[in-house]
């Protein structure tokens, strides 16, 4: 099974921060990695898929790149709703597995 | 408007077999390309993937669980069964379903999910 780790676990950041989440995958996945926002109580919201790909009605100041085994996840300019837990998810010979998550709080 | 419910008991006991419904709408499962998966989420946990049921009837599951695991579809009711044997607390989880489409390899669609708690 392909194994997906995320770092950091917790993210402390402020408003208007830049931040970055990184998510390696075990092996090569290509590009079929996909990145969620859930909060507390919520279903996940899909972000990015296949690595960069913006999710319809998702704001422009999330991107995602990489490929291979390595992926980041990247917020522009935090917002106060941006605070939740984001979780990578690979595909890979029609199995799926998740991230352990990563809990962006505000300092 | 694409909408995804889960259904199902809130409460088994040790042993039993748990069945959830997922009830779709805005969609067809017999377009191609499109599949409905269910996912898992313990309390405090991370998201779990355990099956995917594709528009062509083929099944996928999640290895570590694959023994326990039954995932049908009913075209004509636009629901789609998962079923888990033999229940333990450690399946006590908020479970989900959601749409897959080929063209993004990801869950874009997602229902609010449903508790299910094991406890005798």
């Amino acid at each position: 099974d392909i194994q997906m780790t995320q770092s950091p676990s917790t993210l402390s950041a402020s408003v208007g921060d830049r931040v970055t989440i990184t998510c390696r995958a075990s092996q090569s996945i290509s590009s079929w990695l996909a990145w969620y926002q859930q909060k507390p109580g919520k279903a996940p919201k899909l972000l990015i898929y296949k690595a960069s790909n913006l999710e319809s009605g998702v704001p422009s100041r999330f991107s995602g790149s990489g490929s291979g085994t390595e992926f980041t996840l990247t917020i522009s300019s935090l917002q106060p709703d941006d605070f939740a837990t984001y979780y990578c998810q690979q595909f890979n010979n029609n199995l799926y597995t998740f991230g352990q998550g990563t809990k962006l709080e505000i300092k | 408007q694409i909408t995804l419910k889960e259904s199902g008991p809130t409460l088994v006991k040790p042993t039993q077999t748990l069945t959830l419904t997922c009830t779709f709408s805005g969609f067809s499962l017999s377009t191609g390309g499109v599949a409905v998966g269910w996912i898992r989420q313990p309390p405090g946990k991370a998201l779990q993937w355990l099956a995917l049921i594709y528009w062509n009837g083929d099944k996928r599951y999640s290895p570590s669980l694959e023994s326990r695991l039954a995932i049908t579809q009913d075209t004509s009711k636009s629901q789609v069964v998962l079923t888990m044997t033999n229940m333990d607390p450690v399946d006590t989880a908020t479970y989900y379903c959601a749409r897959r489409l080929v063209t993004k390899y990801a869950f874009d669609i997602w229902g609010q999910g449903t508790m299910v708690t094991v406890s005798s």
